[in-house]
């Protein structure tokens, strides 16, 4: 079983759509939880991060972890051409130094 | 900010020959972050440094792989022979200590090997 699992879609949503990205992962002493946004032909970069279980808001995002379940989130609002991306959950034990574990990448097409 | 370099951009070679990749951290930035990404894969860490000396390399895949991090502002990830199995995107990550949570991305390099 792979640490971190993600539908790696593709998803396809109209303009104007909430959209929810998921991931499960395995390791209950991961601490952080985090989101990476790549645009094609792009590197990685971070969205947002949770520390432990709960939500955080920012703005049209809001990242949710159920650590009960081992299982997070990503909820886009009012979803834009823009949000167009692959996004990568990814998960950090800070007793490994900085050593992320990536999921695959879900794809995410908004559609005007 | 001129972010994290890495090059070439591209590289096509054949199989059996040498591939060096190359990237710079951001200045200022003591640790450094070698990934492969692949479409079955994902994006897995291949070996990183703290401070120019490698820390971990458990993902290094074989000894055809090897990095080096001579000074604070350059490292190489070579692969020698390369295989049509190490086709992928390699990218490099930095950040400012090896206890900070973001790390920050190069635009990484297209390698295909035929």
């Amino acid at each position: 079983q792979k640490e971190v699992e993600q539908d790696p879609g593709p998803l396809s949503v109209p303009e104007g759509a909430i959209v929810s990205l998921n991931c499960t992962y395995s390791n209950s002493a991961f601490q952080y939880f985090m989101w990476y946004r790549q645009y094609s032909r792009k590197g990685p970069e971070l969205l947002m991060y949770t520390y432990s279980s709960g939500n955080k808001e920012d703005g049209r995002f809001t990242a949710q972890v159920d650590k009960s379940s081992k299982y997070i989130s990503l909820f886009i609002r009012d979803s834009q051409p823009s949000d167009s991306a692959t996004y990568l959950c990814a998960i950090l034990n800070t007793g490994t130094a900085s050593k992320l574990t990536f999921g695959t990448g879900t794809r995410l097409q908004v559609t005007l | 900010d001129a972010g994290v370099i890495q090059s070439p951009r591209h590289e096509v070679t054949e199989m059996g020959q040498e591939v060096t990749l190359r990237c710079k951290p951001i200045s200022g930035h003591n640790s450094l972050f070698w990934y492969r990404q692949t479409m079955m894969r994902g994006l897995e860490l291949l070996i990183y440094f703290n401070n120019n000396v490698p820390i971990d390399d458990s993902g290094m895949p074989e000894d055809r792989f090897s990095a080096k991090m001579p000074n604070a502002s350059f490292s190489t990830l070579k692969i020698q022979p390369s295989e049509p199995r190490d086709s992928a995107v390699y990218f490099c990550a930095s950040t400012p200590s090896w206890d900070m949570i973001e790390q920050y991305f190069g635009p990484g390099t297209r390698l295909t090997v035929t």
